[in-house]
């Protein structure tokens, strides 16, 4: 699976748009970007994940490049308890038993 | 849909004892679960993918003979840590793969348990 890079840590403003990027220069054809994210003691909640259209549900949407290096989940309104840690993860769809990888990601701060 | 459940959702034992995790998955089958494994402040660690009906595979560094998982139906795979030591301490989560032919109703990927608190004293 390709490797990804997010930032750290990102702080919001509640109410306002949650913009959380994410590289993935070594993507491949047939991989897919996952979102996934983990409140505080919690075990990881499936966001949203894309090929190289722009999808979106009623969580989130997913705006991934036309060259498909990078991508950006957003969260149009956030509110305090979209605070978390938001994991870019690029993977095959469909790829029988090969578990989920998990980097560092991105812990998100949505302020009052 | 789509969802997993765990059990205890935390627990607290003495140094050399056993404990028992179980993982089910609520309104699917699922053929194969995985367990992970979360130190504070750290992000989740592989430690094995549980196949119904078969023997697990541990990742590297995992002590199979210490983490007992055994997957004994479609709904439920349990995790046993044995002789647990405070090193133990951490938080454990199951997640289980949604079928394919549930992606009408839900995408093809994996779902989480709560996860599950382990404090060893």
């Amino acid at each position: 699976d390709a490797k990804t890079t997010q930032p750290p840590s990102m702080d919001c403003a509640e109410g306002r748009a949650a913009n959380l990027p994410c590289n993935h220069s070594t993507i491949s054809g047939n991989e897919y970007v996952y979102w996934y994210r983990q409140i505080h003691s919690q075990g990881p909640q499936y966001i949203i994940h894309g090929l190289k259209n722009n999808e979106t549900n009623e969580m989130a949407s997913l705006i991934i490049t036309e060259d498909r290096k990078s991508s950006t989940l957003i969260l149009p309104h956030a509110t305090l308890r979209d605070t978390a840690v938001y994991y870019c993860i690029v993977r095959v769809e469909y790829s029988g038993n090969t578990p989920l990888v998990f980097g560092k990601g991105t812990r998100l701060s949505v302020i009052a | 849909g789509a969802v997993v459940s765990q059990h205890p959702s935390w627990v607290i034992c003495k140094s050399g004892t056993s404990v028992k995790i179980e993982c089910r998955s609520l309104d699917f089958q699922a053929t194969t679960m995985f367990w992970y494994r979360q130190f504070p402040k750290q992000s989740l660690m592989l430690m094995a993918t549980s196949n119904e009906g078969s023997k697990a595979t541990y990742e590297q560094g995992v002590e199979k003979d210490k983490f007992l998982i055994n997957h004994a139906s479609l709904t439920l795979s349990t995790l046993t840590v044995t002789s647990a030591h405070p090193e133990d301490s951490s938080f454990y989560i199951c997640s289980a793969r949604s079928p394919r032919l549930a992606g009408i109703w839900a995408p093809d990927t994996q779902y989480f348990g709560p996860g599950t608190r382990l404090t060893v004293l």
